[in-house]
């Protein structure tokens, strides 16, 4: 069955960055692309950016065009979002989901929190 | 950017009673649009996509219209493992999802 295992937890300091995983198992991981969104608590999901894990291309949200880098590793069926120059209002639930237009699976979500 | 606006943001409903959500978009997009179901700490779930396709294993009673920038999920009967929240997602150009509509128990 498809399933994408994310990364756990972290709590990171204004200014640093952050890096979450997504680990796909159970389909050809070259054969669907992934997005990434996030959800800050009490607001809508924000889509984030998306990687064709078959060539490498990127599209990302000009929200944060210059801040956020997505990432594959094929041999590791793995998918990475890295967020940078974090600050308080970038403290969500962040979500890798697999792209078939529609988002019909989903990663547990990671919790990142930024405090100093 | 595509922005989708859902109403109510909460609507109280009875078990067994009909509950109708709306969605709009700021521009058409299409019938490129899905509906999604998110419980407390839970991942959202995905219902309908194509405005009114439902996807693998989702109950019939719920059901998805329209089509351009109107669209409707109808939940027909209320079950109590309906009581959640529901978002709007359009893909026509990349992703934009609407504030969501919680629906509790009346």
């Amino acid at each position: 069955q498809v399933q994408l295992v994310q990364s756990g937890a972290e709590v990171q300091k204004p200014g640093a960055s952050v890096k979450v995983s997504c680990k796909a198992s159970g389909y050809t991981f070259t054969s669907y692309s992934i997005h990434w969104v996030r959800q800050a608590p009490g607001q809508r999901l924000e889509w984030m950016g998306w990687i064709n894990t078959g060539n490498g291309n990127t599209k990302y949200s000009q929200k944060f065009q210059g801040r956020v880098t997505v990432t594959s590793d094929t041999s590791a069926s793995t998918a990475y979002m890295e967020l940078s120059s974090l600050r308080s209002e970038d403290t969500a639930v962040y979500y890798c989901t697999r792209d078939n237009s529609w988002a019909n699976y989903w990663g547990q979500g990671t919790l990142v929190t930024v405090s100093s | 950017e595509i922005v989708m606006t859902q109403s109510p943001a909460t609507l109280s409903v009875s078990p067994g009673e009909r509950a109708t959500l709306s969605c709009r978009a700021s521009q058409s997009v299409s019938s490129s649009l899905g509906w999604y179901q998110q419980k407390p700490g839970q991942a959202p779930r995905l219902l309908i996509y194509d405005a009114s396709t439902r996807a693998t294993g989702i109950p019939a009673r719920f059901s998805g219209s329209g089509s351009g920038t109107e669209f409707t999920l109808t939940i027909s009967s209320l079950q109590s493992e309906d009581f959640a929240v529901y978002f709007c997602q359009q893909y026509n150009n990349w992703w934009t999802f609407g504030q969501g509509t919680k629906v509790e128990i009346k």
